[in-house]
C-alpha cells in the first residue's frame, strides 16, 4: 500500500461542474502539497497545507490532520483545468522536505 | 519571474552513454532536489541537497547515478552508463521553505 493513495485516479466531468479529488496518507506530516501537470509535462505548486483550507480563484483545497486526508475542490471546472493533480506529503519522520507522492489523478473537462 | 530552469529538455541517446542534465535553481532557494517520473512509478524523488550539501541520494542507483552542485546556480544529474529502463522524465526542484518550485523537467529516452 502507498503512503499516498488518490482518487479517483481518472476523472471526467463536463464544464461547470463541481470536482473534487481526494488524498489519503499513511503517515505523520509536516505538510501536503496539491501540485498540477499539464499535457505539456510542467510541474506547478497548487497549495501547500499544514492544516485547515487554502483557496485560490475556483480552487479549494482542505485538509484534516485527525483523519490524514485532504481533498482539492474546483468549482465552476472549465477545459483548461484538464491535467493531471498529484498530492505529495512531506512525512515528519523522513526529514525535513522530501515528498512522497500520490500517483495522480488526471482531470478531464469537456466543453 | 524567477523559474527553474532545467536542460536540455529533451535528451534521446544510445543505450551506454553517459548523460548529464542541468539545472538552475531560483536565486535564494537553499534546496535542491532531483525526481524522475515514469509511467509505471510515478514521481520519485531521487536526490536532494541543501546549502548545496548532500542530504539524501537514496533514491538513485549508486553505480550509475550521481548528482552534484558545483556551486549554488548549478545542479547536475549524471548517469553513465545510461540504460533503457532510465528512460523517464527527469525533473529538478528548488525550495525555500515551505514552497517547492519545478523545472519543466527533461525528457531522456535511451535507446
Amino acid at each position: 500500500k502507498n503512503e499516498v493513495e488518490q482518487s479517483p485516479q481518472n476523472l471526467t466531468a463536463q464544464e461547470g461542474e463541481f470536482i473534487t479529488i481526494n488524498c489519503s496518507y499513511s503517515v505523520g506530516i509536516s505538510a501536503l502539497h496539491w501540485l498540477q501537470q499539464h499535457p505539456g509535462g510542467g510541474i506547478v505548486s497548487l497549495f501547500m497545507l499544514s492544516s485547515g483550507k487554502k483557496k485560490h480563484g475556483r480552487l479549494i483545497a482542505t485538509i484534516n490532520i485527525q483523519e490524514k486526508h485532504s481533498s482539492l475542490h474546483i468549482t465552476a471546472s472549465h477545459p483548461r483545468d484538464s491535467a493531471v493533480y498529484i498530492c505529495a506529503a512531506r512525512p515528519t519522520i523522513q526529514g525535513a522536505q522530501k515528498l512522497v507522492f500520490g500517483q495522480g489523478t488526471r482531470l478531464t473537462i469537456n466543453p | 519571474d524567477a523559474r527553474v530552469t532545467q536542460t536540455p529538455r529533451h535528451k534521446v541517446t544510445e543505450m551506454g552513454q553517459e548523460v548529464t542534465m542541468r539545472c538552475q535553481p531560483i536565486l535564494g532557494h537553499n534546496t535542491v532536489f532531483w525526481y524522475r517520473q515514469t509511467m509505471m512509478q510515478g514521481l520519485e524523488l531521487l536526490a536532494y541537497f541543501r546549502n548545496r550539501a548532500p542530504l539524501d541520494d537514496s533514491g538513485m542507483p549508486k553505480d550509475r547515478f550521481s548528482a552534484e552542485m558545483p556551486d549554488a546556480t548549478l545542479a547536475t544529474l549524471k548517469i553513465q552508463p545510461s540504460e533503457p529502463r532510465d528512460s523517464a522524465v527527469y525533473f529538478c526542484a528548488s525550495a525555500r521553505d515551505p514552497e517547492a518550485f519545478f523545472g519543466q523537467g527533461t525528457r531522456l529516452t535511451v535507446v
